[in-house]
């Protein structure tokens, strides 16, 4: 009964430094998201996978890079970071494409770039 | 393309009293609209959605949400609060078109609940 699982939970880099985050979703969706989320400013989109083998960017796309490995994950990469990377980022999954379909998030990972 | 418009970022009010959370979107195309929620430290989660159909939409713990398509907004509104409502919550819109679609969020309005 995991549904959207991410991690690390918390990660402190400097900058300059490269991580990885991962998402792992148990729910066979199809789509899968990743956002930021900063005060003031909702949340917005970074890259999706529309289904396995297809990613495409986002809102804010720069200095990030993606990897759908299969079905279930969904990685964001930051090759190196930097303090305006500083957020919560957030993976989510859906059932379909389409937009109709609710998205199920997972708990977030707090990243902050000293 | 799409926008959403969150008029207000916090919204202070007692328990038992009413709420609305205004949200106002802007889009040339048919729209899904959308209000999610997210408790401290917690990913969102869907509250309600509108899809077609009744313009009056309810969802969990209460909310309930009405699509106005001449003004352009989609309200979220509780008839009576509770301490555990406290969260920020979002509205959200997808366009109704073809292809791929994404959401758009808002800003997010903080409800603060107090005894």
């Amino acid at each position: 009964n995991a549904g959207v699982t991410q991690t690390p939970k918390f990660q402190v880099l400097k900058t300059g430094q490269s991580m990885t985050l991962q998402c792992a979703q148990d729910m066979n969706h199809n789509s899968m998201y990743w956002y930021r989320q900063d005060p003031g400013m909702g949340l917005r989109l970074i890259y999706y996978s529309a289904s396995e083998g297809t990613t495409d960017k986002g809102e804010v796309p720069n200095g990030y890079n993606v990897s759908r490995l299969n079905k279930r994950e969904f990685s964001l990469r930051l090759e190196s970071a930097a303090p305006s990377q500083t957020s919560v980022y957030f993976c989510a999954s859906s059932v379909s494409r389409t937009g109709t379909g609710e998205l199920f998030f997972g708990e977030g990972s707090r990243l902050t770039v000293l | 393309a799409q926008s959403v418009t969150q008029l207000d970022s916090q919204v202070p009010v007692f328990e038992e009293a009413p709420v609305e959370l205004r949200c106002n979107y802007s889009s040339s195309v048919s729209v899904y609209l959308f209000w999610y929620v997210q408790y401290p430290n917690q990913g969102l989660q869907l509250l309600l959605k509108y899809l077609s159909g009744s313009t009056l939409v309810k969802g969990i713990n209460g909310f309930e949400a009405e699509f106005n398509k001449s003004q352009t907004s989609f309200h979220l509104r509780k008839p009576s609060v509770h301490i555990s409502d406290t969260a920020e919550y979002f509205c959200a819109v997808s366009d109704g078109g073809r292809g791929f679609q994404k959401l758009v969020f808002g800003t997010g309005t903080r409800l603060l609940v107090s005894p």
